[in-house]
């Protein structure tokens, strides 16, 4: 089976400009969570679908933002970037009714 | 009081070894429990999970969870130079979240 992949895998980007992620799960995988990964706050949640429905939000601003498609890939976009949201952003997918979540290699952001 | 703690390392052990890497959680619904194995410049790989007290063993690597006592441990016997990475301990609350804690990193020295 193929892993999670996750588009681009490199970013740069300015302040203020906006940007997309996409992330496509394992097959069969219907939950897609998305995670933010600096050196100062470690791993974060940002949020969770299942079904192409929000189940869960994590302590972040409304410049953050997701969906999910009926195929259950997702894509996550951030407005209005900001110097602080340099991070690698991580896709996780995982399989219905199990709690076990796997992880794409990930997108590095900068934000200069 | 962050959700989830852990020891703060960093770890060196000699080849050949044993590396104990330690776990606290604050709450107490939590009902799955994953050690996550990162490293340099990857995405955390999912290593360990544990849903209920005791232990569990995979190869060289065994999980420990203690749910009154709100602990969860990793051990990693006979430790080898490819070991040497960051150990992430996630917790979900059944929230449809994995909590994180900051990170154990382990150096195997041969």
């Amino acid at each position: 089976k193929a892993g999670v992949t996750q588009t681009p895998r490199y970013l740069i980007k300015t302040r203020g400009q906006q940007v997309t992620l996409s992330c496509s799960p394992i097959s069969g995988h219907r939950s897609v969570s998305w995670y933010q990964q600096t050196p100062g706050q470690g791993l974060q949640f940002l949020f969770e679908y299942f079904s192409e429905t929000q189940r869960n939000k994590g302590n972040f601003p409304g410049r953050f933002s997701g969906r999910q498609f009926s195929n259950s890939r997702s894509e996550m976009n951030v407005s209005t970037l900001e110097l602080g949201d340099s991070a690698l952003y991580l896709c996780a997918s995982g399989a219905p009714g199990v709690n076990e979540q796997f992880f794409g290699p990930g997108t590095r952001l900068t934000v200069l | 009081q962050k959700e989830v703690e852990q020891n703060s390392g960093p770890l060196s052990v000699p080849e050949g070894a044993i590396a104990s890497l330690n776990c606290t959680y604050s709450d107490r619904v939590s009902q799955s429990f994953f050690w996550y194995r990162q490293y340099s410049g990857k995405s955390p790989e999912l290593i360990m999970s544990i849903y209920s007290n005791g232990d569990k063993e995979d190869g060289r690597f065994t999980a420990q969870l203690n749910k009154a006592s709100q602990y969860v441990s990793l051990l990693i016997r006979d430790s080898q130079p490819s070991d040497s990475a960051t150990y992430l301990c996630a917790v979900n609350g059944g929230d449809y979240k994995l909590s994180f804690g900051a990170g154990t990193t382990v150096t195997v020295r041969a």
